[in-house]
C-alpha cells in the first residue's frame, strides 16, 4: 500500500525552539517537496529534493532546513529563525520529471501551532 | 505577486447542477495546468490536469477549458455531488528536465448543497 505519510498529525511547539517534521514515502519517487499552506493562500513551496543527498531552496525557505539523507525520508526542520511557524505543513513527492507533469501526491499533513 | 489567481473564495451550487471554478494566471510559460482537491485535514489529491496545447481536458464529471489568449481556465463539474465539497486549488506547472515547478493558487471552497 504505497503512499505519503507525514507524523505527527498535529504539532505544538514553545517560541524558541526547533521541531523536525517528518514525511516517508514507499513511492519510489526520486522528487519530494515541501510547503507551507496558511488561511486564504495557495500552497507555497519551502524546499524540494530531486535526488538523495540534494536539496534546493523554494520560494520560503528562511527559517527552514531539510536533509535528504534516504530516498524515503525529507524531513523539515522548522528552526526558531522561522518568524511565523504556525501552519498547515504538506509534503508531496513525485516522480523525476521527464517531459510531461508529474502529478505530485501529497501527505496527509501536519499541523504545527506555536505557543 | 501571485502568478495563479483564483478571485473567488468560495462557491456554492445546489445538487446536480453544474460548478465552475475559475483561475487566471500570469505566466506564459507554464507548460501544464492542474486542478488539486483538498478535504479538510487532508493533502490535496490531484483532479485533472491540461497541456497548455490544449484547450480541453475532460475525465468523468470534471472537464477542464482553457484560453490561452485569456490567461484563463476553469473546472467544471457536472453534475456536481455532496462529496465534491472541498478546496479546489488550481496549479500551473513549468516542466523541467529535473523536477516540475508548481505553483498553486489560494483556493476555492465549494460546497455542494444537497
Amino acid at each position: 500500500d504505497g503512499g505519503i505519510t507525514q507524523s505527527p498529525k498535529y504539532l505544538f511547539r514553545k517560541e524558541g525552539q526547533n521541531v523536525t517534521l517528518s514525511c516517508e514515502q514507499n513511492l519510489n519517487h526520486d522528487a519530494m517537496y515541501w510547503y507551507r499552506q496558511d488561511p486564504g493562500q495557495g500552497l507555497r513551496l519551502i524546499y524540494y529534493s530531486q535526488i538523495v543527498n540534494d536539496f534546493q531552496k523554494g520560494d520560503i525557505a528562511e527559517g527552514y532546513s531539510v536533509s535528504r539523507e534516504k530516498k524515503e525520508s525529507f524531513p523539515l526542520t522548522v528552526t526558531s529563525a522561522q518568524k511565523n511557524p504556525t501552519a498547515f505543513y504538506l509534503c508531496a513527492s513525485a516522480r523525476s520529471s521527464g517531459l510531461s507533469y508529474n502529478e505530485q501526491f501529497f501527505g496527509p499533513g501536519t499541523r504545527l501551532t506555536v505557543l | 505577486d501571485q502568478q495563479v489567481k483564483q478571485n473567488s473564495p468560495s462557491l456554492s451550487v445546489q445538487e446536480g447542477r453544474i460548478s465552475i471554478l475559475n483561475c487566471d494566471y500570469t505566466n506564459s510559460m507554464f507548460d501544464y495546468f492542474l486542478w488539486y482537491k483538498k478535504y479538510p485535514a487532508e493533502g490535496p489529491t490531484f483532479l485533472i490536469s491540461i497541456s497548455s496545447i490544449k484547450d480541453k481536458n475532460e475525465d468523468g464529471r470534471f472537464t477542464v477549458f482553457l484560453n490561452k489568449s485569456a490567461k484563463h481556465l476553469s473546472l467544471h463539474i457536472v453534475p456536481s455531488q455532496p462529496g465534491d465539497s472541498a478546496v479546489y486549488f488550481c496549479a500551473a506547472s513549468v516542466v523541467r528536465a529535473s523536477y516540475d515547478k508548481v505553483i498553486f493558487g489560494p483556493g476555492t471552497s465549494l460546497s455542494v448543497i444537497p
